[in-house]
Protein backbone atom coordinates (compact mmCIF):
# COMPACT_ATOMS: atom_id res chain seq x y z
CA UNK A 1 0.00 0.00 0.00
CA UNK A 2 1.09 3.39 -0.10
CA UNK A 3 3.05 5.06 2.49
CA UNK A 4 2.40 8.19 4.37
CA UNK A 5 5.49 9.73 6.34
CA UNK A 6 5.42 12.07 9.52
CA UNK A 7 7.73 14.16 11.23
CA UNK A 8 8.79 14.62 13.91
CA UNK A 9 7.76 11.20 15.56
CA UNK A 10 7.46 12.49 19.24
CA UNK A 11 7.94 16.42 20.57
CA UNK A 12 8.31 17.78 23.77
CA UNK A 13 7.53 21.24 23.89
CA UNK A 14 7.22 24.40 26.30
CA UNK A 15 3.89 26.05 27.13
CA UNK A 16 3.73 29.34 24.74
CA UNK A 17 5.44 27.56 21.90
CA UNK A 18 4.49 26.32 18.46
CA UNK A 19 5.40 23.35 16.87
CA UNK A 20 5.05 22.31 13.11
CA UNK A 21 4.69 18.63 12.04
CA UNK A 22 5.05 17.00 8.72
CA UNK A 23 2.80 14.70 7.03
CA UNK A 24 4.44 13.74 3.35
CA UNK A 25 3.39 11.38 0.77
CA UNK A 26 6.44 9.05 -0.31
CA UNK A 27 5.10 7.19 -3.44
CA UNK A 28 1.80 8.92 -4.53
CA UNK A 29 0.60 12.20 -4.86
CA UNK A 30 -2.45 13.87 -2.32
CA UNK A 31 -4.63 15.49 -3.33
CA UNK A 32 -6.51 15.32 -0.07
CA UNK A 33 -4.90 15.16 3.31
CA UNK A 34 -6.47 14.98 6.56
CA UNK A 35 -5.58 15.63 10.36
CA UNK A 36 -6.68 13.42 13.25
CA UNK A 37 -6.26 13.96 17.05
CA UNK A 38 -6.35 11.23 19.35
CA UNK A 39 -6.27 11.23 23.26
CA UNK A 40 -5.61 8.16 25.40
CA UNK A 41 -8.12 5.61 24.88
CA UNK A 42 -9.86 7.76 22.53
CA UNK A 43 -11.15 7.24 19.24
CA UNK A 44 -9.22 9.37 16.13
CA UNK A 45 -11.28 12.62 15.76
CA UNK A 46 -11.00 14.48 12.41
CA UNK A 47 -9.55 17.72 12.85
CA UNK A 48 -9.52 19.07 9.13
CA UNK A 49 -9.33 18.60 5.32
CA UNK A 50 -6.91 20.15 3.22
CA UNK A 51 -7.09 20.15 -0.38
CA UNK A 52 -3.47 20.91 -2.02
CA UNK A 53 -3.45 24.93 -3.05
CA UNK A 54 -6.59 25.84 -1.51
CA UNK A 55 -7.25 26.58 2.34
CA UNK A 56 -8.13 23.76 4.81
CA UNK A 57 -11.82 22.99 5.97
CA UNK A 58 -11.78 22.93 9.57
CA UNK A 59 -14.32 20.46 11.76
CA UNK A 60 -16.54 22.07 14.34
CA UNK A 61 -15.02 22.92 17.40
CA UNK A 62 -11.32 23.26 16.28
CA UNK A 63 -9.38 26.38 15.79
CA UNK A 64 -7.87 27.31 12.64
CA UNK A 65 -6.12 29.87 14.46
CA UNK A 66 -4.40 27.67 16.75
CA UNK A 67 -4.06 24.17 14.10
CA UNK A 68 -2.66 26.13 10.83
CA UNK A 69 -2.51 23.63 8.02
CA UNK A 70 -1.06 23.88 4.71
CA UNK A 71 -1.12 21.72 1.71
CA UNK A 72 1.21 23.80 -0.33
CA UNK A 73 2.24 20.93 -2.70
CA UNK A 74 0.72 17.13 -3.58
CA UNK A 75 3.14 15.52 -0.84
CA UNK A 76 3.64 17.75 1.67
CA UNK A 77 0.99 18.65 4.16
CA UNK A 78 1.83 21.00 7.49
CA UNK A 79 0.37 20.84 10.85
CA UNK A 80 1.44 23.98 13.32
CA UNK A 81 -0.18 24.16 17.00
CA UNK A 82 0.51 27.28 17.95
CA UNK A 83 0.59 28.61 21.07
CA UNK A 84 0.83 24.86 23.03
CA UNK A 85 -0.90 24.12 25.65
CA UNK A 86 -0.59 21.02 28.04
CA UNK A 87 -4.41 20.31 27.00
CA UNK A 88 -2.90 20.29 22.98
CA UNK A 89 -1.10 17.37 24.35
CA UNK A 90 -2.23 14.09 22.20
CA UNK A 91 -0.94 11.84 19.63
CA UNK A 92 -1.50 13.91 15.90
CA UNK A 93 -2.32 11.74 12.64
CA UNK A 94 -2.42 12.34 9.39
CA UNK A 95 -3.63 10.60 6.58
CA UNK A 96 -3.65 11.32 2.79
CA UNK A 97 -5.45 10.53 -0.75
CA UNK A 98 -4.94 10.52 -3.97
CA UNK A 99 -3.67 9.34 -7.14
CA UNK A 100 -0.35 7.80 -8.21
CA UNK A 101 1.25 8.95 -11.25
CA UNK A 102 -0.01 6.33 -13.59
CA UNK A 103 -3.35 7.39 -12.22
CA UNK A 104 -4.12 4.44 -9.70
CA UNK A 105 -6.05 5.76 -7.16
CA UNK A 106 -4.96 4.94 -3.78
CA UNK A 107 -7.41 4.91 -0.34
CA UNK A 108 -7.01 6.84 2.56
CA UNK A 109 -4.00 5.94 4.40
CA UNK A 110 -2.28 7.31 7.57
CA UNK A 111 1.24 8.46 9.05
CA UNK A 112 2.54 6.61 12.38
CA UNK A 113 1.34 9.32 14.10
CA UNK A 114 3.33 12.53 16.34
CA UNK A 115 2.77 12.13 19.90
CA UNK A 116 2.96 15.71 21.31
CA UNK A 117 3.82 16.64 24.92
CA UNK A 118 3.40 20.32 26.03
CA UNK A 119 4.67 20.91 29.23
CA UNK B 1 -22.36 9.47 6.53
CA UNK B 2 -23.82 6.24 8.00
CA UNK B 3 -22.97 4.79 11.59
CA UNK B 4 -22.18 1.77 12.55
CA UNK B 5 -22.20 -0.52 15.71
CA UNK B 6 -19.48 -2.52 16.75
CA UNK B 7 -18.77 -4.58 20.26
CA UNK B 8 -16.20 -2.95 22.31
CA UNK B 9 -13.99 -5.92 22.60
CA UNK B 10 -13.46 -9.46 21.33
CA UNK B 11 -11.04 -12.25 22.36
CA UNK B 12 -9.41 -14.95 19.48
CA UNK B 13 -6.96 -18.17 20.39
CA UNK B 14 -4.04 -17.74 18.54
CA UNK B 15 -4.34 -19.58 14.61
CA UNK B 16 -8.62 -19.55 15.05
CA UNK B 17 -10.41 -17.15 13.08
CA UNK B 18 -11.27 -13.48 13.95
CA UNK B 19 -14.68 -12.48 13.07
CA UNK B 20 -15.57 -8.96 13.62
CA UNK B 21 -19.01 -8.06 13.27
CA UNK B 22 -20.54 -4.78 12.44
CA UNK B 23 -24.03 -3.04 12.07
CA UNK B 24 -25.11 0.06 9.69
CA UNK B 25 -28.63 -0.48 9.21
CA UNK B 26 -28.55 3.14 8.23
CA UNK B 27 -26.00 2.98 5.47
CA UNK B 28 -27.27 4.04 1.81
CA UNK B 29 -26.88 3.42 -1.61
CA UNK B 30 -23.75 4.60 -2.62
CA UNK B 31 -21.83 3.95 0.81
CA UNK B 32 -18.84 1.73 0.84
CA UNK B 33 -17.88 -0.09 3.91
CA UNK B 34 -14.12 0.12 5.15
CA UNK B 35 -12.41 -1.24 7.91
CA UNK B 36 -8.84 -0.07 9.46
CA UNK B 37 -7.46 -1.32 12.37
CA UNK B 38 -5.06 0.42 14.67
CA UNK B 39 -2.47 -1.18 16.68
CA UNK B 40 -1.05 0.93 19.92
CA UNK B 41 0.46 4.27 19.61
CA UNK B 42 0.38 3.64 15.78
CA UNK B 43 -1.86 5.17 12.88
CA UNK B 44 -4.34 3.28 11.64
CA UNK B 45 -3.87 0.62 8.88
CA UNK B 46 -6.03 0.10 6.35
CA UNK B 47 -7.25 -3.30 5.53
CA UNK B 48 -10.08 -4.02 3.33
CA UNK B 49 -13.00 -2.32 1.95
CA UNK B 50 -16.49 -3.09 -0.48
CA UNK B 51 -19.87 -1.75 -0.95
CA UNK B 52 -21.92 -4.95 -1.50
CA UNK B 53 -19.90 -7.92 -3.23
CA UNK B 54 -17.91 -9.81 -0.52
CA UNK B 55 -14.26 -9.18 -1.22
CA UNK B 56 -10.64 -10.80 0.13
CA UNK B 57 -7.31 -9.25 -0.07
CA UNK B 58 -4.32 -10.66 1.66
CA UNK B 59 -5.23 -9.51 4.97
CA UNK B 60 -8.39 -10.29 5.31
CA UNK B 61 -12.22 -11.30 4.02
CA UNK B 62 -15.43 -8.87 4.20
CA UNK B 63 -18.08 -10.58 4.05
CA UNK B 64 -21.32 -7.77 3.57
CA UNK B 65 -25.23 -9.42 4.30
CA UNK B 66 -27.47 -9.07 0.60
CA UNK B 67 -29.16 -5.95 2.67
CA UNK B 68 -25.89 -4.46 3.20
CA UNK B 69 -27.33 -3.55 7.10
CA UNK B 70 -24.12 -5.52 8.25
CA UNK B 71 -20.84 -7.29 7.83
CA UNK B 72 -17.94 -8.77 9.16
CA UNK B 73 -14.39 -8.91 8.70
CA UNK B 74 -12.51 -11.98 9.12
CA UNK B 75 -9.43 -12.67 10.10
CA UNK B 76 -8.79 -16.36 8.23
CA UNK B 77 -5.83 -17.63 11.26
CA UNK B 78 -5.44 -15.05 13.13
CA UNK B 79 -1.88 -14.20 15.20
CA UNK B 80 -0.53 -12.15 18.34
CA UNK B 81 0.30 -9.35 15.75
CA UNK B 82 -3.14 -8.91 14.95
CA UNK B 83 -4.16 -7.61 18.80
CA UNK B 84 -5.76 -4.20 17.70
CA UNK B 85 -8.60 -1.91 17.49
CA UNK B 86 -10.49 -2.70 14.80
CA UNK B 87 -12.65 0.27 12.90
CA UNK B 88 -15.54 -0.34 10.80
CA UNK B 89 -16.66 2.89 8.86
CA UNK B 90 -19.16 3.53 6.33
CA UNK B 91 -18.28 5.90 3.60
CA UNK B 92 -19.73 7.55 0.99
CA UNK B 93 -17.05 6.41 -1.85
CA UNK B 94 -13.94 8.33 -1.94
CA UNK B 95 -15.50 12.02 -1.52
CA UNK B 96 -16.57 11.35 2.27
CA UNK B 97 -14.21 11.39 5.31
CA UNK B 98 -13.44 8.42 7.40
CA UNK B 99 -14.84 9.03 10.52
CA UNK B 100 -13.96 6.91 13.39
CA UNK B 101 -16.53 5.21 16.00
CA UNK B 102 -15.08 3.53 19.28
CA UNK B 103 -14.12 0.24 17.66
CA UNK B 104 -13.71 -3.30 18.65
CA UNK B 105 -10.58 -4.05 20.82
CA UNK B 106 -9.35 -7.96 19.58
CA UNK B 107 -6.55 -9.87 21.81
CA UNK B 108 -5.63 -12.33 20.47
CA UNK B 109 -4.52 -14.81 22.74
CA UNK B 110 -1.91 -17.44 22.65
Amino acid sequence: GAVVSQHPSRVICKSGTSVKIECRSLDFQATTMFWYRQFPKKSLMLMATSNEGSKATYEQGVEKDKFLINHASLTLSTLTVTSAHPEDSSFYICSAKGASGSGEIYEQYFGPGTRLTVT
Amino acid sequence: DAKTTQPPSMDCAEGRAANLPCNHSTISGNEYVYWYRQIHSQGPQYIIHGLKNNETNEMASLIITEDRKSSTLILPHATLRDTAVYYCIVRGGSQGNLIFGKGTKLSVKP
